[in-house]
């Protein structure tokens, strides 16, 4: 079993819509978790960063974390051509010392395409 | 020049060659990294240097050799190389690996192709 699931899609959706994207782990030592977008011959940016369960927004972006369930979600809202990306989840550990070492373990990408 | 910046952006070479891929951060940033992606599977973790110190060497095969020179500058040296070792080679760096607010920044990373 891999250590972090992400269904690769290819997920297309019209323009304006709601995109939910999602990611299951099965590390319950992950403590924190990151998306990323990833465009067409680029390298991933940072879109959200979460810390233990709860949600977080930013703009059109809602990052949920629910550790019970080992499971994170990416809403986009009122999604835009430019949205159009592959979009990766991340997350890493505390080891000993309190730090995470930035080892992240990424899950495969979702592409998402949004059609005008 | 801002960011992470690598070089060169694209590299085919034989199995018996030697080539080095480079990467410069302009963010004063302390811990640099190197990812591998390849089609259809997860970024892969392979070297962390903190402070120009490696920290992390995730069972990289020898062939792939890593030099830090200075916290501005990380280098990935190749000989010898497999064609399953084509793959898309990511440069990260963060501020500090030990701070839980210091995520990953990015290069574009270097497209090699092994013939």
């Amino acid at each position: 079993q891999k250590e972090v699931e992400q269904d690769p899609g290819p997920l297309s959706v019209p323009e304006g819509a709601i995109v939910s994207l999602n990611c299951t782990y099965s590390n319950s030592a992950f403590q924190y978790f990151m998306w990323y977008r990833q465009y067409s011959r680029k390298g991933p940016e940072l879109l959200m960063y979460t810390y233990s369960s709860g949600n977080k927004e930013d703009g059109r972006f809602t990052a949920q974390v629910d550790k019970s369930s080992k499971y994170i979600s990416l809403f986009i809202r009122d999604s835009q051509p430019s949205d159009s990306a592959t979009y990766l989840c991340a997350m890493s550990a505390l080891y000993a010392g309190g730090t995470s070492y930035g080892k992240l373990t990424f899950g495969q990408g979702t592409i998402l395409t949004v059609h005008p | 020049e801002t960011g992470v910046t690598q070089t060169p952006r694209h590299l085919v070479m034989g199995m018996t060659n030697k080539k080095s891929l480079k990467c410069e951060q302009h963010l004063g940033h302390n811990a640099m990294y190197w990812y591998k992606q390849s089609a259809k599977k997860p970024l892969e973790l392979m070297f962390v240097y903190n402070f120009k110190e490696q920290t992390e060497n995730n069972s990289v095969p020898s062939r792939f050799s890593p030099e830090c020179p200075n916290s501005s500058h990380l280098f990935l040296h190749l000989h010898t190389l497999q064609p399953e070792d084509s793959a898309l080679y990511l440069c990260a760096s963060s501020q500090d690996p030990g701070e839980r607010s210091s995520p990953l920044h990015f290069g574009n990373g270097t497209r090699l192709t092994v013939t």
